[in-house]
């Protein structure tokens, strides 16, 4: 199997509860933001993206808040399936970053059936 | 949607050789990443180029080089293999102007004995 994520946080829900996944980012300066999901096996995948002007922001069963004043992120999805069992991590760019991204570390969620 | 192809999906060489990932993408993108993910450690930058010809460091060049003759491909080299570049290889690729998401390859898994 896959050995990323060995040493990640689990989050583990039941199917068809929502998830709500967190992300610390570190730079105040960074103004665009992106969640990835990663199967086991595969690249990251893109979920979804915000920018810094926006505080919310809301696509096909997931929604990514940011809080600028505590530099956080979430991604909450809804009606969590068996199919959204992966590793997610959030993406800060901007900045002194450049054109770079910086990725956080990733979560694993698990989902029960 | 946007095809980033690395060439192997696994890879098994032995120390000291000169080992060359290969990444294509179709999208026409300016900018193109080559990273490598460990457990624990997250995603890290190894070198990335924003044109043809150009080639930047990332925050852990040691023990690689890169080449980019072709906007479409971005090659990492490994000039003499060591086991401790054993690891999950992930190439990426972006449009340069504006906020955009990096799109990923599924990666090559390296192992060096």
């Amino acid at each position: 199997g896959e050995s990323v994520g060995l040493h990640l946080p689990t989050l583990s829900v039941q199917e068809g509860d929502n998830s709500i996944i967190n992300c610390a980012y570190s730079n105040s300066a960074s103004d665009y933001f992106i969640w990835y999901k990663q199967e086991s096996g595969k690249g990251p995948q893109f979920i979804i993206d915000i920018r810094s002007n926006m505080d919310k922001r809301q696509g096909q069963r997931v929604t990514v808040l940011l809080n600028k004043t505590v530099k956080h992120l979430s991604l909450q999805i809804a009606a969590t399936q068996p199919g959204d069992s992966a590793v997610y991590f959030c993406a800060e760019k901007g900045g002194n970053y450049g054109q770079n991204f910086v990725f956080g570390p990733g979560t694993r969620l698990s989902v029960l059936p | 949607d946007v095809k980033v192809t690395q060439s192997s999906r696994y890879l098994v060489k032995r120390t000291g050789e000169k080992v060359f990932l290969e990444c294509v993408q179709d999208m026409d993108h300016e900018n193109m990443f080559w990273y490598r993910q460990d457990p624990g450690l997250g995603l890290r930058l190894i070198y990335f180029s924003y044109d043809v010809k150009m080639k930047e460091k990332g925050d852990i060049p040691e023990g690689y080089s890169v080449s980019r003759e072709k906007k479409e491909r971005f090659s990492l080299i490994l000039e003499s293999a060591s086991t401790n570049q054993t690891s999950m290889y992930l190439c990426a690729s972006s449009w340069r102007q504006g906020n955009q998401p990096q799109h990923f390859g599924d990666g090559t898994r390296l192992s060096i004995l």
